[in-house]
């Protein structure tokens, strides 16, 4: 079942800050989160395991709340390399059942 | 380190066609999976497979798409009869394992069927 991602798309300036949220109703093994931009094919952010991890890559951090079945993705201080769409992806098993979310358009503006 | 080869980029077929595109995952990368993305949708997972087994491929429909990765390295995803609905980009991708591993993508062929 597809997980649900909110918000559908989000405007910015540069130097604020977002959230994008990815739900699902059944339990996860893990999180995962990816960026694409227009034409090209989707890029690794990172992944997160059930254990309520938290990580973070410079100005990007992610949390999975392994209870609410939720992970939130952070984006700190936009850059306009940020702009793209994002999705997180979603496993309920060790390596099984992988599928993708709909995603979230990020506009970051000068 | 090389990264995931596909070919052909694109392809324009008339419904009816058949059409086959190739993938060739990283070195060593035991976990390939072939996507079909629509545009303005996420990617959707046709075929999962582990080596040379099939580990999921509840999504792929089985009537028309057929999948191989004979000998546990590149794969080929095929098409026959096309649809006017099969017209879109298909993605390869393979990881070091299966199970919490990064995914890396190919650039994708982008199929158009008229």
């Amino acid at each position: 079942q597809q997980p649900v991602q909110s918000p559908q798309a989000v405007i910015l300036r540069e130097g604020e800050d977002a959230v994008i949220n990815c739900s699902s109703s059944k339990a996860l093994y893990s999180v995962h989160w990816y960026r694409q931009k227009h034409g090209e094919a989707p890029v690794f952010l990172m992944i997160l395991l059930k254990g309520g991890e938290q990580k973070g890559h410079e100005k990007i951090s992610a949390s999975f709340n392994e209870k609410k079945q939720q992970s939130s993705l952070y984006l700190t201080a936009s850059q306009l390399s940020y702009s793209g769409t994002y999705f997180c992806g979603t496993e309920d098993n060790y390596g099984q059942n992988f599928v993708f979310g709909p995603g979230t358009r990020l506009s970051v503006l000068p | 380190e090389a990264g995931v080869a596909q070919s052909p980029r694109y392809k324009i077929i008339e419904k009816r066609q058949s059409v086959a595109f190739w993938c060739n995952p990283i070195s060593g990368h035991a976990t390939l999976y072939w996507y079909q993305q629509i545009l303005g949708q996420g990617p959707k997972l046709l075929i999962q497979f582990q080596n040379n087994g099939v580990v999921d491929d509840s999504q792929l429909p089985k009537d028309r798409f057929s999948a191989e990765r004979l000998k546990g390295v590149d794969s080929t995803l095929k098409i026959q009869p096309a649809k006017l609905e099969d017209s879109a980009v298909y993605l390869c991708a393979s990881s070091i394992g299966q199970g919490a591993y990064e995914q890396y993508f190919g650039p994708g062929t982008r199929l158009t069927v008229t």
